[in-house]
């Protein structure tokens, strides 16, 4: 079963509002991160957040992090076409070290 | 600095052919990754090299071998292709091990295996 599981699976809003993605995971982690996938692309980072970080800021990006209820949330603010894509959550988990990637959540951005 | 490079783009195999996918990186990683997308799923580790001269099993090793040519280097050969490695291929690389360092992707190479 999946270690990190994106909600919602889709989300379409226009340009303008707030998108908030969530990641529950099952097991501790040492940090967890946000990737972003435009189509037919790779992967490009995001945020990475500590286990021991509560929230972190990148230009419109919020991500946060509650280790008691294994749960992340991405927020990006004033959402823009150009942030149509498929986010993904990866984690590390404690003792191990590799990440483990969800299977994400694909946004539409409409103009 | 052209980051992770991977060859080919796509390419279609028949049942039981054999290729290598080549991936290069230029960041003096290293760590580098080899991962599967199948559709409407996230990545899956296939193997792993935490550093030169190290490498290993991941998530879905079966049916994969890896070598790690050299720091820049890393490559993923199917030695038999089956219908069920049809999948998006992505290499990565990352400055250290241990999962505490972002991961730098490359384009991805599209296979399908007929």
């Amino acid at each position: 079963s999946q270690q990190g599981e994106e909600d919602p699976q889709a989300l379409s809003i226009q340009e303008g509002e707030n998108a908030t993605m969530n990641c529950s995971y099952k097991t501790s982690i040492n940090n967890l991160q946000w990737y972003r996938q435009n189509s037919g692309r790779g992967l490009v980072h995001l945020i990475l957040i500590r286990s021991n970080e509560r929230e972190k800021h990148s230009g419109r990006l919020r991500v946060t992090l509650d280790t008691s209820k294994k749960s992340s949330s991405l927020l990006i603010t004033a959402s823009r076409a150009a942030d149509t894509a498929s986010y993904f959550c990866a984690t590390v988990v404690s003792g191990y070290s590799t990440l483990t990637f969800g299977k994400g959540t694909m946004l539409l951005v409409s103009p | 600095n052209a980051g992770v490079t991977q060859t080919p783009k796509f390419q279609v195999l028949k049942t039981g052919q054999s290729m290598t996918l080549q991936c290069a990186q230029d960041m003096n990683h290293n760590s580098m990754y080899w991962y599967r997308q199948d559709p409407g799923m996230g990545l899956r580790l296939i193997y792993y090299s935490a550093s030169e001269g190290t490498t290993d099993k991941g998530e879905v090793p079966n049916g994969y071998n890896v070598s790690r040519l050299n720091k820049r280097e890393f490559s993923l050969r199917l030695e038999s292709a089956a219908p069920s490695q049809t999948s998006v291929y992505f290499c990565a690389s990352s400055p250290t091990s241990g999962g505490r360092d972002t991961q730098y992707f490359g384009p991805g190479t599209r296979l399908t295996v007929l």
